[in-house]
């Protein structure tokens, strides 16, 4: 059974760019959710999508959204980056709300 | 707010020296416990959910229980591969859009020495 899988696994923006990040999650698991990790912070909710629907936001600002498509894919959208959004950028996908979360490897984001 | 906070935050043990990591929590509302295990550069792995105080699951050399207030990760004789950060999370309260969030804890990077 194929995992949780995140494209690209590395990326290099300039500042002022905007991204889009992509998650594909395990077949058949509905809600997927995002988070950005750093050093210093651990692990911060972005969102959580269930059903093509936000169900859940995060304390970061409007910059970062995301959508989830009828085959449950998900990809999050950062505008206007800034230097201090470099970080790892984790997509999680459960079979339900409150099941375990099975996560990807992960995008490295890099802002110069 | 919810808060979850771990303890260490690192821990360096020999091998085979059994220790716990600690998990306290302030929710409203828990509805579940998790813990993952993260190795450098890669996403987290999951390992177990709890869901109520006197629940205790075990796989290999770790074991983990769970009170009203704290969890704990135990680790019998470690070995080096036992080396990763170990992530607690709750799942409690609600969120922004009416259902349940998650709050992830900071972690406690492990490294077990041969």
């Amino acid at each position: 059974k194929a995992g949780v899988t995140q494209t690209p696994r590395y990326l290099i923006k300039t500042r002022g760019q905007q991204v889009t990040l992509s998650c594909s999650p395990i077949s058949g698991h509905r809600s997927v959710s995002w988070y950005q990790q750093t050093p210093g912070q651990g692990l911060q909710f972005l969102f959580e999508y269930f059903s093509e629907t936000q169900r859940n936001k995060g304390n970061f600002p409007g910059r970062f959204s995301g959508r989830q498509f009828s085959n449950s894919r998900s990809e999050m959208n950062v505008s206007t980056l800034e230097l201090g959004d470099s970080a790892l950028y984790l997509c999680a996908s459960s079979l339900r709300q409150g099941a375990e979360a099975f996560f990807g490897q992960g995008t490295r984001l890099t802002v110069v | 707010e919810d808060q979850v906070t771990q303890s260490p935050e690192a821990l360096r043990l020999q091998e085979g020296e059994s220790s716990s990591l600690n998990c306290s929590y302030t929710v409203s509302g828990l509805r579940g416990l998790f813990w993952y295990r993260q190795d450098p550069g890669k996403g987290p792995e999951f390992l177990f959910t709890l869901y109520s105080a006197g629940e205790e699951k075990e796989k290999e050399r770790l074991k983990a229980t769970l009170t009203k207030k704290e969890s704990f990760l135990h680790i019998t004789a470690p070995k080096p591969e036992d080396s990763a950060t170990y992530l607690c999370a709750v799942q409690a309260g609600v969120g922004s859009g009416g259902y349940q969030k998650v709050t992830f804890g900071i972690g406690t990077k492990l490294q077990v020495i041969p």
